[in-house]
């Protein structure tokens, strides 16, 4: 079964250091892969997805992510953080054949210091 | 845009009570799902469905039922409500293809549900 580790529940950064959240799942055959935010009280919402295109993956506000099959890892960066940046990032898979099954990581939650 | 609407956002039921989690989307989506949301534990499928009128377990299905009897609606029923179904709900819509929206799940506001 697929699976999805994020490492570290907890990550503080600097306002305008680099942003690294670290996901990597558990897959024979590459699948699709998201980051999804979610702010206190919201949704979720996409951040950004891979589903086999460019493994370079840019997303909204900033945020981008890189598909490293050897490594089976998919994680996500920004160059400088924002104090608006501050929430929980989900990192999660699907099967290419089931993409409306998401199996989700446990989240990072992410502090920005001013 | 209302995407994928949930109501209620928030609710308090006694132990054994019953109660239904109303999903709506207006994207024409053929696959929508419910997840719930625990601390530490990210989100966990609950049902999924493919289709109106085919509905299908997810990972959590226990105390839960659900049917598809429209391409909009998705309603999540709580049969006996017990304290370990205290969580926070989301429900989701997408669809397979091409396209920037293709293969991504969309998700509600959420409805947040304490059982006494």
């Amino acid at each position: 079964a697929q699976s999805v580790t994020q490492l570290g529940s907890h990550v503080s950064v600097s306002e305008g250091a680099l942003v690294l959240l670290r996901c990597n799942y558990s897959s024979s055959v590459p699948p699709y892969l998201f980051w999804y935010v979610q702010y206190p009280n919201q949704g979720l919402q996409l951040l950004l997805k891979y589903t086999s295109a460019a493994t370079l993956v840019k997303g909204i506000n900033g945020f981008e992510a890189e598909f490293k099959k050897s490594e089976t890892s998919f994680h996500l960066t920004k160059p400088s953080a924002h104090m608006s940046d501050a929430a929980e990032y989900f990192c999660a898979v699907s099967d290419v054949d089931s993409s409306y099954k998401l199996i989700f990581g446990s989240g990072t939650r992410l502090l920005v210091r001013p | 845009n209302a995407g994928v609407t949930q109501t209620p956002k928030f609710q308090v039921l006694k132990t054994g009570q019953s109660m239904t989690l109303q999903c709506a989307q207006d994207m024409n989506h053929e696959y929508m799902s419910w997840y719930r949301q625990d601390p530490g534990m990210g989100l966990r499928l609950i049902h999924y469905s493919v289709g109106a009128g085919i509905t299908d377990q997810g990972e959590v299905p226990n105390g839960y039922n659900v049917s598809r009897s429209t391409t909009e609606d998705f309603p999540l029923r709580l049969l006996s409500a017990a304290p370990s179904q205290t969580s926070v709900y989301f429900c989701a819509s997408s669809y397979t293809g091409q396209g920037r929206s293709g293969n991504t799940i969309y998700f509600g506001e959420g409805s947040w549900l304490t059982v006494v």
